[in-house]
């Protein structure tokens, strides 16, 4: 069965870091694409941060720019996200999602998320 | 940034009703690269159409994409009462993703 797991999400205060994993099975990872997207509580989903399938290229949604830091191991199937300087406005539930091959960008496989919440 | 604007925000049919959605983008968009997905109460996501008309595996065939441009369709044909949900368009172009406010289906 394909599956994405994310994990390392929990209640860090403004100004802190996280870093969040997302475990692959089921699926050759090394040949995809992988994204992060989050969604606020009762909000939309946003689109966060892409890497290409060896990790080489990477590129981030403007409204975190600076902040975040994506990154994959292909020997260990894993996606991270290293967040800094987290904001009260950055609490969400982020998923990873796996870019489909030969459908435009679409995300066909899903995580189920991970929660990030940023108060004191 | 090519943004997406969904409407309605909300649907209110009752189940074996057909639901039409829209998702207008602020500039042309490959049609190649427009998906729709569904997204239930405390869950992920799921992928719908990709390509604007194509069906994803699994998908029943009472879910049908179309448009072109600026301007795309996902039709409900017959609603089941598991279809009753949020759905979201997203759009790929020059290397960023964006995705719709969304439209909530809901039980009238």
């Amino acid at each position: 069965e394909v599956q994405l797991v994310e994990s390392g999400g929990g209640l860090v205060q403004p100004g802190g870091s996280l870093r969040l994993s997302c475990a692959a099975s089921g699926l050759t990872f090394s040949r995809y694409w992988m994204h992060w997207v989050r969604q606020a509580p009762g909000k939309g989903l946003v689109w966060v941060s892409r890497i290409d399938s060896d990790g080489r290229s990477t590129i981030y949604a403007d409204s975190m720019k600076g902040r975040l830091t994506i990154s994959r191991d292909n020997a260990k199937n894993t996606l991270y996200l290293q967040m800094n300087s987290l904001r009260a406005e950055d609490t969400a539930v982020y998923y990873c999602a796996r870019g489909g091959r030969d459908m435009g960008g679409a995300f066909d496989i899903w995580g189920q998320g991970t929660m990030v919440t940023v108060s004191s | 940034e090519i943004v997406l604007t969904q409407s309605p925000g909300t649907l209110s049919l009752s189940p074996g009703e057909r639901a039409t959605l829209s998702c207008r983008a602020s500039q042309s968009v490959s049609s190649r690269s427009l998906a729709w997905y569904q997204q239930k109460p405390g869950q992920a996501p799921r992928l719908l159409i990709y390509g604007a008309s194509s069906r994803a595996t699994g998908i029943p065939d009472r879910f049908s994409g179309s448009g072109s441009g600026t301007d795309f369709t996902l039709t409900i044909s017959r609603l089941e009462p598991e279809d009753f949900a949020g759905y979201y368009c997203q759009q790929y172009d020059k290397s960023l993703w964006t995705f719709g406010q969304g439209t909530k289906v809901e039980i009238k």
